[in-house]
């Protein structure tokens, strides 16, 4: 099964240290969006990459940045991490253009734990 | 306010029951709605999407919209415990970001 992979699965990092999250989309794919979800909370976007650039972002801070690459696979970087920054990290593929017809495929996320 | 509304539960309901779940949104941009379906430590799976406002159907799932009242609702038919998860809106005005409510989480017992 081609689904969208996520790594690592869990990650344990401290205060001000910076944390590197990977994807790889679904086969076919050619968009990757990132969301955070806290516990007990709906994911929030964070930024969407297609072409090999951002194209939208949602209300994060500059801490948190990202890279596609041509085979679509995509990072999530976060620099000075905040205690606040513990939560669940989703990936999101889709094609792009398609989005709205059917859906977005996403991944079993990278629990993220600052101490 | 917030964008999308959502009861977050948690709802126990017997095995067998219809289940409804709701939300509600303020944006009437908004054009494309959706229901994932998250499991403990799993990501969001997509159980339906529609587009226009009434009603969708699938098996024992039904999405309704409401879109003069901003409201949308899913309905579980028969629940079984397998259907115990959260449950979660988003919504999209068409091609980039979704915007999810909390969640509601559903228990459904023996």
């Amino acid at each position: 099964d081609a689904g969208v992979t996520q790594s690592p699965t869990h990650l344990i990092k401290t205060r001000g240290q910076q944390v590197t999250l990977r994807c790889s989309p679904k086969s076919g794919h050619d968009t990757v969006s990132w969301y955070q979800q806290a516990l007990g909370q709906g994911p929030q976007f964070i930024f969407q990459y297609y072409e090999e650039e951002e194209r939208q972002r949602g209300n994060f801070p500059d801490r948190f940045s990202g890279h596609q690459f041509p085979n679509y696979s995509s990072e999530l970087n976060v620099n000075a991490l905040l205690l606040g920054d513990s939560a669940l990290y989703l990936c999101a593929s889709s094609l792009w253009g398609d989005q709205a017809n059917y859906g977005y495929t996403f991944g079993s996320g990278t629990r993220l734990t600052v101490v | 306010q917030k964008e999308v509304e959502q009861d977050p539960g948690p709802l126990s309901v017997p095995e067998g029951a219809i289940v409804s779940l709701n939300c509600t949104y303020s944006n009437s941009a908004f054009q494309y709605f959706m229901w994932y379906r998250q499991y403990s430590r799993k990501g969001p799976e997509l159980l339906m999407y529609t587009y226009s406002s009434g009603n969708k159907e699938d098996g024992r799932f039904t999405a309704q919209v409401d879109k003069s009242s901003k409201y949308i609702s899913l309905f579980i038919r028969d629940s079984q415990p397998s259907d115990s998860a959260t449950y979660l809106c988003a919504i999209t005005g068409g091609g980039n970001k979704l915007t999810f409510g909390t969640g509601t989480q559903l228990k459904v017992e023996l």
